[in-house]
């Protein structure tokens, strides 16, 4: 079946405008998370929603950064007034059930950059 | 708070050898799980393996198989038989609460033919 997909793949920017980036995870996935990758780094989490509820928000850099999940299914990242340092690679991730253990299965990612 | 420390930058293989990417982390947590992460150049992120920390037996998947040292909090992956497909940036992996990942910085694996 298909993976997680993203959308746009590359979003350029100019500082002080607002993004949105969107997430389609795996059909059915209860759970999704959000990601910021910046360069040569590891990611880092920013939020996680089991189904539409957001149950964790805490890697939110900023007031910012907005998520929201309202059907349980398609999830979409907000940026506010776009910063420089905002400039990253931004990764979603499903995984089946709430558990702990289940894997997370990631899309490509949206490259995004703020000039 | 989890860390996740690899202290390896950028690694090097020639096809058909072993090599080892290594691993610690810091945690009070007795019950968690590991992973390894492959991202190649493509930025897709793939599960390689995973070992929970109450099985003392190491995960092994095919050419793929980790070192579980609970006590030193070391978890190092070794891939035998290196292939150029294997090339890619590998991230270790820490998940326990909430179910958010904690990474490290990655190691770079280049497979030389």
């Amino acid at each position: 079946g298909a993976g997680v997909s993203q959308s746009p793949r590359y979003k350029v920017a100019k500082r002080g405008q607002d993004v949105a980036l969107r997430c389609d995870p795996i059909s059915g996935h209860v759970s999704l998370f959000w990601y910021q990758q910046a360069l040569g780094q590891g990611p880092e989490f920013l939020t996680y929603f089991q189904n539409e509820a957001q149950l964790d928000k805490s890697g939110l850099p900023s007031d910012r950064f907005f998520a929201e999940r309202p059907e349980g299914s398609v999830s979409t990242l907000k940026i506010q007034r776009t910063q420089q340092e905002d400039s990253a690679v931004y990764l979603c991730a499903s995984s089946p059930t709430d558990e702990v253990h289940n894997e997370q299965f990631f899309g490509p990612g949206t490259r995004l950059t703020v000039l | 708070a989890q860390t996740v420390t690899q202290s390896q930058p950028e690694m090097s293989v020639q096809e058909a050898e072993t090599v080892t990417l290594s691993c610690t982390y810091d945690t009070s947590e007795s019950d968690y799980y590991l992973f390894w992460y492959k991202q190649p150049p493509s930025r897709q992120m793939i599960l390689v393996i995973r070992q929970e920390a109450y099985k003392q037996q190491n995960a092994t998947e095919n050419r793929f198989s980790v070192n579980f040292q609970k006590a030193a909090k070391s978890f190092s992956l070794k891939i035998s038989d290196s292939q150029l497909g294997d090339a890619a940036m590998y991230f270790c992996a820490y998940l326990r609460y909430g179910n958010k990942l904690v990474f490290g910085a990655g190691t770079i694996l280049r497979v030389k033919s």
